[in-house]
Order: structure tokens, then sequence, then C-alpha cells
């Protein structure tokens, strides 16, 4: 089973920053990757698959990159709906997709 | 506009048995992947298994096999997640997801809202 890992578990940010946060697999995923936002009470809601490809209608604000074992997301200016708990997801290893522990993205 | 919308919250009894729904609606239900969630408590998300709606081809991750049911009735559009014997440590929110694409190496692009789950006697 690949394990997903992610840094940092907690990130501190204030509006208007940007935000980095980091998602490492144990083995290569090669692009298939996908990042997840998740508001309290809601359910999680796809963000970035392929890696670094935008899902529908979210904002621009919102990019990821990376292949193989090491992926980032980046936000590059925090607006208040996008303190969040954040989590990646490879769905290269079928039909096992495991997610990282998550990040959560708090006002500072 | 697709959707996936789940039954709702359950109250069970250690032991006692539980089917749970997810009925898609807007697109073809037959034709792509459905995946189930959990979350338990504060805690985050883990991939329980999929099913294929168009032949019931079903998969399970090693963790969930032999503890769940997953199965789909595409007359109806509705996929399930059922046990025969619940114990406290399945109490969690349950998710439904879509995959993205009809290939199954899919990211899960709807979701429905959750069926929370609580098993205490």
């Amino acid at each position: 089973e690949i394990v997903m890992t992610q840094s940092p578990a907690t990130l501190s940010v204030s509006p208007g920053e940007r935000a980095t946060l980091s998602c490492r697999a144990s083995q290569s995923v090669s692009s298939n990757l996908a990042w997840y936002q998740q508001k309290p009470g809601q359910a999680p809601r796809l963000l970035i698959y392929g890696a670094s490809t935008r899902a529908t209608g979210i904002p621009a604000r919102f990019s990821g990159s990376g292949s193989g074992t090491e992926f980032t997301l980046t936000i590059s200016s925090l607006q208040s709906e996008d303190f969040a708990v954040y989590y990646c997801q490879q769905y290269n290893n079928w039909p096992i997709f495991t997610f990282g522990p998550g990040t959560k993205v708090d006002i500072k | 506009e697709v959707q996936l919308v789940q039954s709702g919250a359950e109250v069970k009894k250690p032991g006692e048995s539980l089917k749970i729904s997810c009925k898609g609606s807007g697109y073809s239900f037959t034709s792509y992947w459905i995946g189930w969630v959990r979350q338990m408590p504060g805690k985050g998300l883990e991939w329980m298994g999929i099913i294929y709606p168009g032949d019931s081809d079903t998969r399970y991750s090693p963790s969930f096999q032999g503890q769940v049911t997953i199965s789909a009735d595409k007359s109806i559009s509705t996929a399930y997640l059922q046990w025969s014997s619940l114990k406290a440590s399945d109490t969690a929110m349950y998710y439904c997801a879509r995959l993205q694409g009809i290939v199954a190496t899919s990211p899960g692009d709807y979701w429905g809202q959750g069926t929370l789950v609580t098993v205490s006697s």
C-alpha cells in the first residue's frame, strides 16, 4: 500500500498571504495525485487532479505541482473561505486510493 | 446537474446490521465508479473501496475487506454500503464519491453529503 504523508500538520497564515502545502508518496504515483479541501461539517471538495489541473470552478489562486513522489499545493493569496483542511490522495495504485493525513490551514 | 444524495443519519447498537445508500442523478450512473470513504470523528479520510455499477465489479481496501459489503442497484441508480454486525469502532461519517473519469484511476469529483453512523449501546 502506498503511504501518503503531508506537511506541515498545521499551517498558520494571515489572509492575503501565500500558503504552500506539501505531500509525499512512499513510492511513485506518477501524476495521479489529487488535492481536496474540507471545511467543518462539509464533504471534501476536489480542487486539483492530475497533480496540477484545477477542477471545475476552482479559483486560479489554487495551483498544484509535482510528479512521482513529491507534490505541492499553493494558495497564492489566502481568502477567508480558504481556511480548511487539505488532503492529498493518490489514485495511481488501483484500487487502493490512499489519502494523506491532511494539513489544517488556520488563521494566524 | 450531477448529484449524489446519501441516506440519513443512523443510530445503531453493537451487533446490529445496517445498509446505507448513495443515489446518483444527473449522469449515467452505470458508467462511473463509485467509491466509499470513512471519516472517523476528528480524523482524516480513509478509502474503503469502489464499485462499478455497470457490472457490480467491486474492490476493497485491505483494511475494509470482510468488514463491509459494497453493492449497487443500477435500476435505481443507487450504491450501498452495509455491515452485518456493527461495532462501536464503526462510528464515523461515511461519504460516497463518483470517480471523475470512466477509467478506474480517477479522483472523486462529486461527493455525497455524508451519512453519520453512530454505534452505541
